[in-house]
């Protein structure tokens, strides 16, 4: 079974530019998580989708958005980034009622 | 809230020594507990988990044991190698029943031949 798939792996960004990342969960899986990595904050997560729903958000700006599609696919969208925006990006999904996770290779995110 | 304490890295040793990672928790209800490990330019690989007290994870060698008494989850290897040299970060899940995951800063592991 195909793990979790993110793409871009790699971009570079301007501050005030908007930037959408995507991620493809597990065959079956219908939660997907994202989280935020950088080396000051370490693992922050930023929201989850179940169904096409956002049942969770963590503490970030509201610039940081996302959705998820009928087919589980999600995408998150950050609008007019800044420079502290730069991370490594992770999705991850799990089944929903399972609360073990499985994370994708990440996005890193350059904004410059 | 919720949170997870790891002892600061880097952790350094040589081949075939033993591991201890520690790792305590602060939660409210009974989450679930996880290792994962994220190797350089990579992603996180979940390593090891227990869903209740006294569980015992395992997995490649590395085992830990949820300690409900001292909140703890402790990573241990009896024999390490350099392809373990990594970051290990324990976490635990939300209680109140969604999948949100609670990290650690995450410890590095170097070891060497």
């Amino acid at each position: 079974k195909a793990g979790v798939t993110q793409t871009p792996r790699y971009l570079i960004k301007t501050r005030g530019q908007q930037v959408t990342l995507s991620c493809s969960p597990i065959s079956g899986h219908r939660s997907v998580s994202w989280y935020q990595q950088t080396p000051g904050q370490g693992l922050q997560f930023l929201f989850e989708y179940f169904s096409e729903t956002q049942r969770n958000k963590g503490n970030f700006p509201g610039r940081f958005s996302g959705r998820q599609f009928s087919n589980s696919r999600s995408e998150m969208n950050v609008s007019t980034l800044e420079l502290g925006d730069s991370a490594l990006y992770l999705c991850a999904s799990s089944l929903g009622m399972e609360k073990t996770q499985y994370f994708g290779p990440g996005t890193r995110l350059l904004v410059l | 809230g919720d949170s997870v304490t790891q002892m600061e890295g880097p952790v350094t040793l040589s081949e075939e020594a033993f591991l201890t990672i520690n790792c305590t928790y602060t939660a409210t209800g009974y989450p679930s507990l996880f290792w994962y490990v994220q190797y350089p330019g990579e992603g996180l690989q979940l390593l090891l988990k227990a869903t209740k007290a006294d569980d015992k994870g395992s997995n490649k060698g590395f085992e830990a044991t949820y300690r409900k008494e001292t909140t703890s989850f402790h990573l241990e290897k009896g024999s390490v190698q350099v392809s373990d040299s990594a970051v290990y970060f324990c976490a635990l899940s939300d209680p109140s029943g969604y999948s949100t995951l609670t990290f650690g800063k995450g410890t590095m592991l170097l070891v060497s031949p």
